[in-house]
């Protein structure tokens, strides 16, 4: 099984909308949660880092659920300028604190 | 915002070759990072180095791979034999320590092409 799962798109939306993407995880001891963001041939960049609580910066939101293991990340009142692919990341669990990360959701913003 | 810096850019090499890449993390940080990235494919973790020693390696570390920090600025990947599929984008990254909800910063990666 997977460590880290993505739909890898790509979500095709108009700006303006709302998309969510998702991430499951198959470690349960794992402990530290991000989103990252990955422009075409760049290095990745954190997004935000996922609290248990769930936490809001702008227009994006991320929400941890421990028990089914999955991680979600919503982005409102999307811009062009989001088209980018997003990384789930995972940290922690097993003795390792190792960052590892999905293969990425792919989003495009149209006008 | 400091930044972790990777050179080259490019490189492009033949087969067999040995290749350094190389990255200087940020100045405080104590814990060095070796990701790569085949075109298409995910961010796949390398190595991780803490006190002049590796902390973890992947399954992909084999013995063709190598680091080392040869002074106090320097953190370096090589690859002693070049193969077709270790053509990847290799990203460098930091962080100040190797626990709990850290970020880890990413230089901008060199792009390896093996001929």
């Amino acid at each position: 099984r997977k460590e880290v799962e993505q739909d890898p798109g790509p979500f095709n939306v108009p700006e303006g909308a709302t998309v969510a993407f998702n991430c499951t995880y198959s470690n349960s001891a794992s402990q530290s949660f991000f989103w990252y963001r990955q422009d075409c041939r760049k290095e990745p960049k954190l997004l935000m880092s996922v609290y248990s609580s769930g936490n809001e910066d702008g227009r994006f939101t991320a929400q941890l659920n421990r028990a089914s293991q999955y991680i979600s990340l919503l982005i409102r009142d999307s811009k062009l300028s989001d088209s980018a692919t997003y990384l789930c990341v995972v940290r922690g669990g097993g003795g390792s604190y190792i960052p590892t990360f999905g293969r990425g959701t792919s989003l495009i913003v149209h006008p | 915002e400091p930044e972790v810096t990777q050179t080259p850019s490019h490189q492009v090499t033949q087969m067999g070759q040995e290749v350094i890449l190389r990255c200087v993390p940020i100045s405080n940080h104590l814990y060095f990072y070796w990701y790569r990235q085949i075109l298409g494919q995910k961010v796949e973790f390398l190595v991780s180095f803490y006190n002049n020693e590796i902390s973890e390696k992947s399954e992909i570390f084999d013995d063709q791979f190598s680091v080392e920090r040869p002074d106090g600025s320097n953190f370096t990947l090589k690859i002693r034999s070049t193969k077709l599929e270790d053509s990847a984008m290799y990203f460098c990254a930091s962080s100040e320590s190797g626990l709990g909800n850290e970020k880890l910063f990413f230089g901008s990666g060199t792009q390896l092409s093996v001929l």
